[in-house]
Formats: structure tokens, C-alpha cells, sequence
């Protein structure tokens, strides 16, 4: 199964509160799980990614929390800020002999409020 | 390095016309892929090259058609646009380095078929 469900579709938080996202797959062959931030206009670029072995990753205020049993994957922004707002995204790594594929989940769209 | 670059950035077409939409990286990546997005569907996966030279079918690959023209470029052609093609559409390319594993984007042609 090579889909990656991910919730909420949006998300509306205060000022210096915690935004979660959750992602979930199928596919146990998928070996790097990266998120992507995608602001009004512009093309996605990556903001964290972690690999199957390892729990937990922090890059400041951004965390990702890995859940190999359950296949779910998901997203903590601390301390949220306006400048926060975007769209985000969820993705899984398919290998294949010659290259790479992401598999994207639906996004999630971040606002915070002051 | 302008990273990711596309062309046009919007464009309008009428039911039964043909576009391409050009791509090109300068960063001396092997694989290059096309996306389109729309709301509430995330990314999904066109086709991709994994090197020059070689192309692939993704998730939707039905009413397009590519060419790798050599290692920068990557353009996807519609040959006769349907309302259903109405879309953000994104060129990406990546790297496999040392372990590490990125795709960046373009910034994006919201295409429009009436």
C-alpha cells in the first residue's frame, strides 16, 4: 500500500501553543519520513526528516516523533509563530533500484494567531 | 545557484490546446520529477526521470507526456488540455548523498484550463 494518510486537513492555533500533525502508512518498506513547509505561492521545501530508527528527532522548535509499531509518524511545532503559517507535509521515501520516489500525504494547513 | 527553476509561472489554455511547461536545475542532479497539486490532495507524482535519458510513470500520468532533455532539463507537455488538468504543477530534483535524500521544487505554474 503506498499511501500516507495525514490529519488534521487544518489546524488553527494561538500564539506561542503547540501545533501537532499526524501521519500514518501502510507500506512497513518505506525508509525516510520527511516533513515539507510550503508557504502561499512557493514550491514545498523540506523542514525535518527522521529515519525508522530513531524515536524522536529536534531541530529547534520542530520535533518529529516516530512510532515504528503503529507505522504513524507525526509532527510537533513548539512555541508556534505567525510566521509558522503554511501548509505542511508529510512524506515517506519508496526505493527503488535506479531512484527515489516520495509519497506525499494530503498537507495541513497551520494558521497561528497572535 | 538558482536551484529549481520553471517556466511559465501561470498560464491560461483553452479546452484541446497543447503547453509545455520547462523545468530546469543546476545543481547537478540525477533525478527529476513533476507533480501537480490540488486542495485537499497533496502532491502527487506525474512522472519522473531517474537519469537523463530515462523516464517513468507515477500516480497520474494520463493526459501527459515528458522529455529529459539532458541532465538540467525536464518539460511536461500537455497535448490536449482537459478542465481536469486545472492544477498547480511542480518540478522537483533530487540527490542521494552520503545518506541523505532531498527533493527541492521549483516555485510552481498554476495552470488554468477553461
Amino acid at each position: 500500500q503506498q499511501q500516507v494518510k495525514q490529519s488534521p486537513q487544518s489546524l488553527i492555533v494561538q500564539k506561542g501553543g503547540i501545533s501537532i500533525i499526524n501521519c500514518a502508512y501502510e507500506n512497513t518498506a518505506f525508509d525516510y519520513f520527511p516533513w515539507y513547509q510550503q508557504f502561499p505561492g512557493k514550491g514545498p521545501a523540506l523542514l525535518i526528516a527522521i529515519r525508522p530508527d530513531v524515536s524522536e528527532k529536534k531541530e529547534g522548535r520542530f520535533t518529529i516523533s516516530f512510532n515504528k509499531s503503529a507505522k504513524q509518524f507525526s509532527l510537533h511545532i513548539m512555541d508556534s509563530q505567525p510566521g509558522d503559517s503554511a501548509t505542511y507535509f508529510c512524506a515517506a521515501r519508496s526505493r527503488s533500484y535506479n531512484t527515489d520516489k516520495l509519497i506525499f500525504g494530503t498537507g495541513t494547513r497551520l494558521q497561528v494567531f497572535p | 545557484n538558482a536551484g529549481v527553476t520553471q517556466t511559465p509561472k501561470f498560464q491560461v489554455l483553452k479546452t484541446g490546446q497543447s503547453m509545455t511547461l520547462q523545468c530546469a536545475q543546476d545543481m547537478n542532479h540525477n533525478s527529476m520529477y513533476w507533480y501537480r497539486q490540488d486542495p485537499g490532495m497533496g502532491l502527487r507524482l506525474i512522472y519522473y526521470s531517474a537519469s537523463e535519458g530515462t523516464t517513468d510513470k507515477g500516480e497520474v500520468p494520463n493526459g501527459y507526456n515528458v522529455s529529459r532533455l539532458n541532465k538540467r532539463e525536464f518539460s511536461l507537455r500537455l497535448e490536449s488540455a482537459a478542465p481536469s488538468q486545472t492544477s498547480v504543477y511542480f518540478c522537483a530534483s533530487s540527490i542521494r548523498d552520503r545518506g541523505l535524500y532531498e527533493q527541492y521544487f521549483g516555485p510552481g505554474t498554476r495552470l488554468t484550463v477553461t
